[in-house]
This record gives C-alpha cells, sequence and structure tokens, in this order.
C-alpha cells in the first residue's frame, strides 16, 4: 500500500523537450510539495499545495509549472528543459500546510537532461 | 525566512561507536523538528522528531535533544550498525515551511 507514489521512476530527455511527473497520495493529507535534490544532495523546496492551492512558491524558472487536479495528486510540468534540470525531484505530502507536520516523500524521480 | 546549518557534513565511525549529528536554525517561531534518513537512491524517511516543548526525545538507539535558547537541536545514535550508514537530514518548521539543512553523510565502518 504505497502511501506516496511517483511516475516516472527515471527520465532521461534532450535538452529542449517538455516532461511531466506526477504524484499521488492516498494518505488522505491536504498539502502536496516538490522538492529538487541536486547533485550535492541538497533538498530544496519548490512548490506547495494545500487543498489545490499554491500556497509556497520558492524562486523556480517559470518553466516549472506545477498543476493540482485534486488534493490527492500534484503534477510538475517542465518545460524546455534544460542540463541544469538533471536531479532526483521528490514529491511529499502532510497532513496540513506551515511545516509543522511530518513530511512523506515518494520515492524521486530521477530526471537525466542530455 | 528559516535558515538551518548542519554539521558535519561528513561522518566516519567505527560500528558500535556513537554518532552525533549537530543542527542549528535561525527562526526563533520555529517548533517542529524532524530528522530524516536517506539511504542511497532511497526516499528522505522520518526517524525522529521533536516539537519545542519538549528538550529530549528517544526511540531505542535515536535520540534528539533541543536547546531552545541557543537554537541548536542534534542527533545522537548510540551502538552504530552498518545500516545506519546514509545521509541524515536535520530540518525546522519556520514560519511556513520545512527548511532542510545540507546533510551528513554517515558511513559506520564495520
Amino acid at each position: 500500500d504505497t502511501a506516496v507514489s511517483q511516475t516516472p521512476k527515471y527520465l532521461v530527455t534532450q535538452m529542449g523537450n517538455d516532461k511531466s511527473i506526477k504524484c499521488e497520495q492516498n494518505l488522505g493529507h491536504d498539502t502536496m510539495y516538490w522538492y529538487k535534490q541536486d547533485s550535492k544532495k541538497f533538498l530544496k523546496i519548490m512548490f506547495s499545495y494545500n487543498n489545490k492551492e499554491l500556497i509556497i512558491n520558492e524562486t523556480v524558472p517559470n518553466r516549472f509549472s506545477p498543476k493540482s487536479p485534486d488534493k490527492a495528486h500534484l503534477n510538475l510540468h517542465i518545460n524546455s528543459l534544460e542540463l541544469g534540470d538533471s536531479a532526483v525531484y521528490f514529491c511529499a505530502s502532510s497532513q496540513a500546510s506551515g511545516g509543522r507536520e511530518t513530511q512523506y516523500f515518494g520515492p524521486g524521480t530521477r530526471l537525466l537532461v542530455l | 525566512g528559516e535558515n538551518v546549518e548542519q554539521h558535519p557534513s561528513t561522518l566516519s565511525v567505527q560500528e558500535g561507536d556513537s554518532a552525533v549529528i549537530k543542527c542549528t536554525y535561525s527562526d526563533s517561531a520555529s517548533n517542529y523538528f524532524p530528522w530524516y534518513k536517506q539511504e542511497l537512491g532511497k526516499r528522505p524517511q522520518l526517524i525522529i522528531d521533536i516539537r519545542s516543548n519538549v528538550g529530549e526525545k528517544k526511540d531505542q538507539r535515536i535520540a534528539v535533544t533541543l536547546n531552545k535558547t541557543a537554537k541548536h537541536f542534534s542527533l545522537h545514535i548510540t551502538e552504530t550498525q552498518p545500516e545506519d550508514s546514509a545521509v541524515y537530514f536535520c530540518a525546522a518548521s519556520g514560519s511556513y515551511q520545512l527548511t532542510f539543512g545540507k546533510g551528513t553523510k554517515l558511513s559506520v565502518i564495520p
């Protein structure tokens, strides 16, 4: 019974392409997140949604566009991929927003841009 | 916003020894401090957390201490085992989001 799932697990693509990553949680949580983990392992928050509404939008290029069709799903679309976008992208969820609830992470999507 | 500093960045210990990882935070409003363990190629997973109304919390070989006055908190792992080898992240709640430290790579040498 997977709590937070992401697809695909691996994504290899060419520069300039557009790609999407999907995330689903079955924990009944209200808040979902996207994090980027670079080669140095630093975990940086990108976006957060609470009940389908965007509540955190860190300094991320506007080539990245999150979309939450319902509170169990948060997708990430990336336009015009660049070499520097290569990283592991983690989706996470928590019961509520505000940073004071345990966050549960998905398995990650390893993106490699060639 | 919140700023979390984590030290050391790498730590090697002999199996059976203790390991200590320290973090400091800047936002005095932070009141939730989780620790995550990330094994190679895996997701970060919560191993222990502490809230600001508590000074110490233990779970078997793992303990976390919090000093709100000094704004620092630490993870203590006793009787380390090879399976404790991983990257450990501290985090602090801040005003509206969780801010992570840069991680500590712990290696337990058999």
